[in-house]
């Protein structure tokens, strides 16, 4: 199956700035990759699906304004959360489509203090 | 719509128990059944799949059996070990217009006592 990394694993930002989140599929070119948010001890929700070299679908309630989803390569997805607040802190995964299955990233835990 | 429920965890055993943790799904259709497991701290592992009724997915000890007339997918596992500890996640998978969505369910924590 694919290989996914998410970079970075853990980081801590203060309330209002902007974090960048990297999504790389190491060994297939993914055309399709998911934006997944977990909070404590609950299930993954799934934010916006990313389409290479279109616009990404957000699921209802994501506000894409905030949740910023660039997927220009069919490597390489990023997630920037824009103006982060307290409430932004959680645990972002990724995940990568082939044909028929989806492969995870490790995810990355942001905190906004 | 799609959803999938799981049995309420923690569920905590001793070492060589005996392991079920009951998943029941809605959806309209065929849907493909799907247990992953997730570490602490990591992403989530593919464990096993189903993709038709009657189908038993299994691997690394762990089975489950695609049941369309009970809508279920049970993972079981004969003989836990303390490194089984992890949450496990049912979900079932339909197609989209945007790509295959997975529906997870709300995940269900397994510890396992030496």
């Amino acid at each position: 199956g694919a290989v996914v990394s998410q970079h970075p694993s853990r980081v801590i930002c203060k309330s209002g700035t902007s974090v960048k989140i990297e999504c790389r599929s190491l060994d297939f070119q993914a055309t399709t990759m998911f934006w997944y948010r977990q909070f404590p001890k609950q299930s993954l929700m799934l934010m916006a699906t990313s389409n290479e070299g279109s616009k990404a679908t957000y699921e209802q309630g994501v506000e894409k304004d905030k949740f910023l989803i660039n997927h220009a390569s069919l490597t390489l997805s990023t997630l920037t959360v824009t103006s982060a607040h307290p409430e932004d802190s959680s645990f972002y995964i990724c995940s990568v489509q082939d044909s028929y299955e989806q492969y995870f990233g490790p995810g990355t835990r942001l905190t906004v203090t | 719509g799609n959803s999938v429920t799981q049995m309420e965890g923690p569920v905590t055993l001793s070492e060589e128990a005996f392991l079920t943790i009951n998943c029941t799904y809605t959806a309209t259709g065929y849907p493909s059944l799907f247990w992953y497991v997730q570490y602490p701290g990591e992403g989530l592992q593919l464990l096993l799949k189903a993709t038709k009724a009657d189908d038993k997915g299994s691997n690394k000890g762990f089975e489950a059996t695609y049941r369309k007339e009970t809508t279920s997918f049970h993972l079981e596992k004969g003989s836990v070990q303390v490194s089984d500890s992890a949450v496990y996640f049912c979900a079932l998978r339909k197609a989209g217009w945007y790509g295959n969505k997975l529906v997870f369910g709300a995940g269900t924590i397994l510890r396992v006592k030496s």
